[in-house]
């Protein structure tokens, strides 16, 4: 079965640092897809980025980018200038062929003002 | 757009009452999930379908039961509440593909 771990629950960073939150899966299968979900203090789930396995080159979105291990099994998430409104809970994901959507525990991030 | 509706908000159950948490998207997407979460515990899957008359279990699916006779529709249902499954319900939808998840607002329920 699938697992994904975020060893983090808590972390804080400062207004315009740089901040990476850590996720680690397991699977057998080779084909799959990762997302990282933010969750703001309002509740609704949005999309920060997602990654295909297949694709060797990190996904980047703006200020969010990822670093991606697939030997490793290791997905994190690094926010760039880092600003009030990325204060939120993320949420690492991992989808397959199975469908099953599976998510880990959570980060809560809390950025300074 | 509504996206991905989710009624009741809120609901306080008595120990052994049912109730049925209605999901219902417009984005016309295969894909339906029922999650809970719990502090410390994230989001869990309970249920899922891929498809019209098509349901699958997830990671927490004792004590629950869903029924997706239309499409556009997954409903989860209770048939005798516990206090354990006091939590937050997130219902999300997708098309295949991308697998970019579409979430609900969420529905907080309490079992007294």
């Amino acid at each position: 079965a699938q697992t994904v771990t975020q060893s983090q629950p808590e972390m804080s960073v400062q207004e315009a640092e740089t901040v990476t939150l850590s996720c680690t899966y397991d699977t057998s299968e080779s084909n799959y897809y990762l997302f990282w979900y933010k969750q703001p203090p309002s509740r609704q789930m949005i999309l920060v980025i997602r990654q295909e396995a297949y694709k060797q080159q990190n996904a980047t979105e703006n200020r969010f980018s990822v670093n991606f291990q697939k030997a490793a099994k290791s997905f994190s998430l690094k926010i760039s200038d880092s600003q009030l409104g990325d204060t939120a809970m993320y949420f690492c994901a991992f989808m397959s062929g199975t469908y099953k959507y599976i998510f880990g525990t959570g980060t809560r991030l809390k950025v300074l003002a | 757009n509504a996206g991905v509706t989710q009624t009741p908000k809120f609901r306080v159950l008595k120990t052994g009452q049912s109730m049925t948490l209605l999901c219902a998207q417009d984005m016309n997407h295969e894909y339906m999930y029922w999650y809970r979460q719990d502090p410390g515990m994230g989001l869990r899957l309970i249920h899922y379908s891929v498809g019209e008359g098509t349901t699958a279990k997830g990671e927490v699916p004792d004590g629950y039961n869903v029924s997706r006779l239309k499409k556009q529709n997954f409903l989860l249902g209770l048939e005798s509440a516990a206090p354990s499954q006091t939590s937050v319900y997130f219902c999300a939808s997708r098309t295949g593909g991308n697998g970019e998840l579409f979430f609900g607002e969420g529905s907080r329920l309490t079992v007294l």
